[in-house]
């Protein structure tokens, strides 16, 4: 079965550092990976999806991803972080050949940023 | 285009009773996708639709079930209320069935059992 495992369920970032965040996948295939935000009393906003077309892969707000077959990975990175992106962030996948579009998450990451 | 919007925002109901939520889906999107968020268990997938049919079933109980409308429009229904399953339920919609179609998710139902 495919998951993916976020690293640090918390991190805090002063304002104007680079964000990092870690998601590592387990899949038997090449996977669909995505990385979405979700606001207070919101729903999920999709930031950035890998589908196999470029490795580098670039989402709204600053943020982009890089897709690491070798050490089945896959971090969410922005160079400058700003108040703004306070927020939950989710790594997802996605079935590969099931036919579906079942998203299984990661347990997530609470981005605090800091003055 | 509007997005996903999703009915009631908010519900509070009792042990024993029975809730429908509803989800509207983005204009020409076709599939539909339910989750529970919880803090305990995170994010955990319930069921997807398209075309009218159920595609794909989560690991929940008969409690929770669902339909999709021809006008792709989706409900799912929770019998039996039980205190756990108090939680933001969140739908979403994709143009079609793939799995690496993007899922549009609506702002979500906050549901209380007392």
């Amino acid at each position: 079965a495919q998951s993916v495992t976020q690293l640090g369920s918390h991190v805090s970032v002063s304002e104007g550092a680079l964000v990092l965040l870690r998601c590592n996948y387990s899949s038997s295939v090449p996977p669909y990976l995505f990385w979405y935000v979700q606001y207070p009393n919101q729903g999920l906003q999709l930031l950035l999806k890998y589908t196999s077309a470029a490795t580098l892969v670039k989402g709204i707000n600053g943020f982009e991803a890089e897709f690491k077959k070798s050490e089945t990975s896959f971090h969410l990175t922005k160079p400058s972080a700003h108040m703004s992106d306070a927020a939950e962030y989710f790594c997802a996948v996605s079935r590969v050949g099931g036919g579906g579009n079942k998203l299984t998450f990661g347990t997530g990451t609470q981005l605090k940023v800091e003055l | 285009k509007a997005g996903v919007t999703q009915t009631p925002r908010y519900l509070i109901k009792t042990r024993g009773q029975q809730v429908t939520l509803s989800c509207s889906p983005i204009s020409g999107h076709r599939s539909v996708s339910w989750y529970q968020q919880t803090p305990g268990q995170g994010l955990q997938f319930l069921f997807e639709y398209f075309s009218e049919t159920q595609r794909n079933k989560g690991n929940f109980p008969g409690r929770f079930s669902g339909r999709q409308f021809s006008n792709s429009r989706s409900e799912m229904n929770v019998s039996t209320l039980e205190l756990g399953d108090s939680a933001l339920y969140l739908c979403a919609s994709s143009r079609t069935l793939g799995a690496g179609e993007t899922q549009y998710f609506g702002p979500g139902t906050r549901l209380l059992v007392l």
